[in-house]
């Protein structure tokens, strides 16, 4: 256990539909990122919270948003489903902001879009 | 932008051998840091090692050595005595250097390993 908690483990939805995906951070890290991972892309950055506070974004759509909550979970919405949205979803978190120590990754999120 | 490049897409190793896999990055910072992290079946992205770019010793950790080559842009993972355990999909990664939070981790392709018994 990374202590890096996602939830769901496994989503399926239709098209046009939207999902929640929720991560709970490593106690103590206020740095949450989130990560796409599909074959053809390979591992691509989302976007990055920081103590509440978006402070990156990456090649996220603009479908998808994301929020970091008071407790420090992050939620990341995506909306207007399409088949190529079916991907593994990973949430990683960091002690320090900049992420120098390397992140730890949750186990995914896999959404599949039928 | 940067870019990390990992040209063996598959490699296989004996149980007890040892395997390099490669990688090199293409950036016009001075200060970054590298990683490898490991994806084995289950799909959880590990942490394996890190290095920072400004240290010119190679990072080990237990059976995992780099070479790290900063001229050449190349960051090497070496894993000795390798066990069944390895088998994974090996991802390297590059992060530049900045006080400011907002830095992300710029994967490559990933190579893929097996360990055979």
């Amino acid at each position: 256990d990374s202590g890096v908690t996602q939830t769901p483990k496994h989503l399926i939805t239709a098209t046009g539909q939207r999902v929640t995906l929720r991560c709970s951070p490593r106690s103590g890290d206020l740095s949450v990122y989130w990560y796409q991972q599909s074959l053809d892309q390979g591992l691509q950055f989302l976007i990055q919270y920081y103590n509440g506070e978006e402070r990156a974004k990456g090649n996220i759509l603009e479908r998808f948003s994301a929020q970091q909550f008071p407790d420090l979970h992050s939620e990341l919405n995506l909306s207007s489903l399409e088949l190529g949205d079916s991907a593994l979803y990973f949430c990683a978190s960091s002690v320090h902001g900049d992420g120098r120590d390397g992140y730890t990754f949750g186990s995914g999120t896999r959404l599949t879009v039928v | 932008a940067q870019t990390v490049t990992q040209s063996q897409p598959e490699m296989s190793v004996q149980e007890a051998e040892t395997v390099t896999l490669s990688c090199t990055y293409d950036t016009s910072e001075n200060n970054y840091y590298l990683f490898w992290y490991k994806q084995p079946p289950s799909r959880q992205m590990i942490l394996v090692i890190r290095q920072e770019a400004y240290k010119q010793q190679n990072a080990t950790e237990n059976r995992f050595s780099v070479n790290f080559q900063k001229a050449a842009k190349s960051f090497s993972l070496k894993i000795s005595d390798s066990q069944l355990g390895d088998t994974a999909m090996y991802f390297c990664a590059f992060m530049k250097h900045e006080k400011a939070a907002g830095n992300k981790l710029t994967f490559g392709g990933g190579t893929r390993v097996l360990v055979k018994p």
